[in-house]
């Protein structure tokens, strides 16, 4: 059972202030991990699906990095806007292609 | 283009009845996954499926649920003689390969009377 971890839980910032938060997970056996945004009332918005160590994957003021090795990925937000809160998801394929989300990181950007 | 469709958006059900869930995958895609969000909780992956095919329903409780992806139509998840515990928000999500996003449905709100 894969387990994921997520940092902080919660994210209070305001509206300007960059932003990051951790997503950890094993890195035996990596094979993806996948990064969501999901707004209240919404479904769930692939944001981005990395692959290889060390890579870095960008979508307008969002981007992510990965460590496959010592098992943790970080997304930053620049410049956050009060329409980037929403809860930001990670999560590893297990076998067979399903999804092992972690609990998330709650953002909230205050105007 | 069309995403995922799920139907209905809500359902409400009495204990005893049965709830049938759809969901329509975005065009061309032939991967769909059914995940659920018990109150409280994260996402949780319940079943895999392709066409036709059950590829992974280790999430899935073995009594009571059951999905299917005919040939022609929506997938379907089942649940018969639903109970309280059974409220939660049901997600569909396809994907055109194993390797690509998964694309998520608004899901369905599930109560259960």
């Amino acid at each position: 059972i894969l387990n994921v971890e997520q940092s902080p839980q919660s994210l209070h910032v305001q509206e300007g202030d960059s932003t990051n938060f951790t997503c950890s997970f094993p890195s035996s056996n990596f094979y993806a991990l996948h990064w969501y945004r999901w707004e209240t009332a919404k479904s769930p918005e692939a944001l981005f699906v990395m692959t290889l160590n060390g890579d870095e994957k960008k979508k307008g003021r969002i981007s992510a990095t990965l460590n496959t090795k010592e098992g943790y990925s970080y997304l930053y937000i620049k410049g956050s806007q009060p329409e980037d809160s929403a809860t930001y998801l990670c999560a590893p394929p297990g076998a067979t292609n399903k999804l092992i989300f972690g609990t998330g990181t709650l953002l909230a950007v205050q105007p | 283009n069309a995403g995922v469709m799920q139907n209905p958006r809500h359902l409400v059900r009495r204990r005893g009845q049965e709830a049938r869930l759809r969901c329509s995958p975005m065009k061309g895609h032939s991967h769909v996954y059914w995940y659920r969000q018990l109150p409280e909780e994260g996402l949780k992956f319940m079943v895999y499926l392709q066409k036709e095919n059950i590829i992974d329903e280790s999430g899935m409780p073995k009594e009571r649920f059951s999905a299917e992806f005919p040939k022609e139509g929506p997938s379907i998840l089942r649940i018969q003689q639903v109970v309280r515990g059974d409220s939660a928000a049901y997600f569909c999500a396809s994907s055109e390969g194993v390797d690509g996003p998964q694309h998520f449905g608004d899901g369905t709100r599930l109560s259960i009377l």
